[in-house]
C-alpha cells in the first residue's frame, strides 16, 4: 500500500523567498508520487510526478520536487515564491490499484508579498 | 485543448430530492473518477470507472451511483439527499494505467447545495 503525510497544515512564506511543502511516503514497492495545486474554488491541478528516472522532478509553474529514498520524502520547493502560487497543495501517491489516487490532507500555502 | 466538462457547475436542491452530475471527459480518455470536497475539506474519492466498468470505489454513499456511458461520459446520480451532501464535486479523467503517466485531469467541479 502507499501512503503520504504532509506534516503541515499551512506554510507562509514571503514573496521572492524560496518555498518548501513537504511530503513524506510510505510504500510497498516503488512508489508513484505525485504533487497536484488547488486553486480557491477550482479544480486540482496536476504540478509534478516521480516514476522513476531522476530524483529531482520538475514541473508546472516553476516548481520541482526532490525524491529522497533514505528519507522517504518528496518535498515540493520552488527557488522564489510568488503571491500568485497561494493555495492548497496535495502529495497523493498512486494506489496499487492502479486507477484512483486519494487525496489526504493538504498543505496550505500563503505567500504574502 | 479540450479539458474535462462538468454539468451543471451550480446545482441547488433540497432534502430528499435526487441530483445527477455529469462528467465529459477528455477526447481518448477511458478513465473516469468521482470526487466529493466539502467545504474546508480534502478531495475524498467516490468511484472510479474504466471502460464503462467500476474499477475503484471509495467512500461512495449507497444512496449515490454512478456509471460511465458508451461515449465515456459518466453520471453520478445522488439520492435522497441530505445536508452533508453540499459539497463540491469534481469529476477527473485520465488515459489508462498503460497508455498514460498516471496524472488526473480534473474539471472545474459542481457544486452542489441542498437546503
Amino acid at each position: 500500500a502507499q501512503s503520504v503525510a504532509q506534516p503541515e497544515d499551512q506554510v507562509n512564506v514571503a514573496e521572492g523567498n524560496p518555498l518548501t511543502v513537504k511530503c513524506t511516503y510510505s510504500v510497498s514497492g516503488n512508489p508513484y508520487l505525485f504533487w497536484y495545486v488547488q486553486y480557491p474554488n477550482r479544480g486540482l491541478q496536476f504540478l509534478l510526478k516521480y516514476i522513476t528516472g531522476d530524483n529531482l522532478v520538475k514541473g508546472s509553474y516553476g516548481f520541482e520536487a526532490e525524491f529522497n529514498k533514505s528519507q522517504t520524502s518528496f518535498h515540493l520547493k520552488k527557488p522564489s515564491a510568488l503571491v500568485s502560487d497561494s493555495a492548497l497543495y496535495f502529495c497523493a501517491p498512486y494506489s496499487n490499484s492502479g486507477y484512483a489516487l486519494n487525496f489526504g490532507k493538504g498543505t496550505s500555502l500563503l505567500v504574502t508579498p | 485543448a479540450a479539458g474535462v466538462i462538468q454539468s451543471p457547475r451550480h446545482l441547488i436542491k433540497e432534502k430528499r430530492e435526487t441530483a445527477t452530475l455529469k462528467c465529459y471527459p477528455i477526447p481518448r480518455h477511458d478513465t473516469v473518477y468521482w470526487y466529493q470536497q466539502g467545504p474546508g475539506q480534502d478531495p475524498q474519492f467516490l468511484i472510479s470507472f474504466y471502460e464503462k466498468m467500476q474499477s475503484d470505489k471509495g467512500s461512495i454513499p449507497d444512496r449515490f451511483s454512478a456509471q460511465q456511458f458508451s461515449d465515456y461520459h459518466s453520471e453520478l446520480n445522488m439520492s435522497s439527499l441530505e445536508l452533508g451532501d453540499s459539497a463540491l464535486y469534481f469529476c477527473a479523467s485520465s488515459l489508462s494505467l498503460g497508455e498514460g503517466t498516471g496524472e488526473l485531469f480534473f474539471g472545474e467541479g459542481s457544486r452542489l447545495t441542498v437546503l
